[in-house]
């Protein structure tokens, strides 16, 4: 079936340091890909997005790359800051078309200065 | 600006009681989703529906209900609360099924069941 993984948290790092949290996929087709941010307190907002293989997404300073031959999508920030703090998920679109989304576990981020 | 809100933030119940969490969308979307958020398992999806009168069970459906008698309206309902319903909720709507399906996400309802 469909799934999504996601390295397994909690990472902590410090401020102005290179951040990378691995998704890797298992899907029939070709869905669309995207990392979604939860602030605390707060619900999920979408950070980026790619639609097809080669895609990559770009917002706020971080990056994320549709590959098709590797079944990931990990995401990256060169230099991350304590406001970056926060719970990160994968997903993908069910490529039946049913528009449903099929996340990852989550990846909490702790930043400190 | 258009929004999806979700009430109450925030509730506690006992066994047994029936329960009835609302998220309103002003987005205009067909699409409708609920979820649910528990550590180690990330979103798992309750029910969902793609308009007026049409629902559809998730992967973790039993033990809620839904109903859309609105677009603009999606209440899930617990209809007898057990302890491992605690859990933050997580209302959320989309535009189109297909590509791109962006989803909209509510600020979530954090339910503890005693």
């Amino acid at each position: 079936g469909n799934s999504v993984t996601q390295m397994e948290g909690p990472v902590t790092l410090s401020e102005e340091a290179f951040l990378t949290i691995n998704c890797t996929y298992t899907a029939t087709g070709y869905p669309s890909l995207f990392w979604y941010v939860q602030y605390p307190g707060e619900g999920l907002q979408l950070l980026l997005k790619a639609t097809k293989a080669d895609d990559k997404g770009s917002n706020k300073g971080f990056e994320a790359t549709y590959r098709k031959e590797t079944t990931s999508f990990h995401l990256e920030k060169g230099s991350v800051q304590v406001s970056d703090s926060a719970v990160y998920f994968c997903a993908l679109s069910d490529p039946g078309n049913t528009g449903k989304l099929i996340f990852g576990q989550g990846t909490t981020l702790q930043v400190k200065p | 600006d258009a929004e999806i809100t979700q009430s109450p933030r925030h509730k506690i119940t006992e066994t047994g009681r029936q329960v009835t969490l609302a998220c309103h969308q002003t987005w205009n979307h067909n699409n409708m989703f609920w979820y649910r958020q528990d550590l180690g398992h990330g979103l798992r999806l309750i029910h969902y529906s793609y308009g007026v009168h049409d629902t559809n069970k998730g992967e973790v459906s039993d033990g809620y209900s839904v109903s859309r008698s609105n677009t603009e309206d999606l209440p899930l309902t617990l209809e007898s609360a057990a302890s491992s319903q605690t859990s933050v909720y997580f209302c959320a709507s989309s535009l189109v099924r297909t590509g791109f399906n962006e989803q909209f996400f509510g600020p979530g309802t954090r339910l503890t069941v005693l």
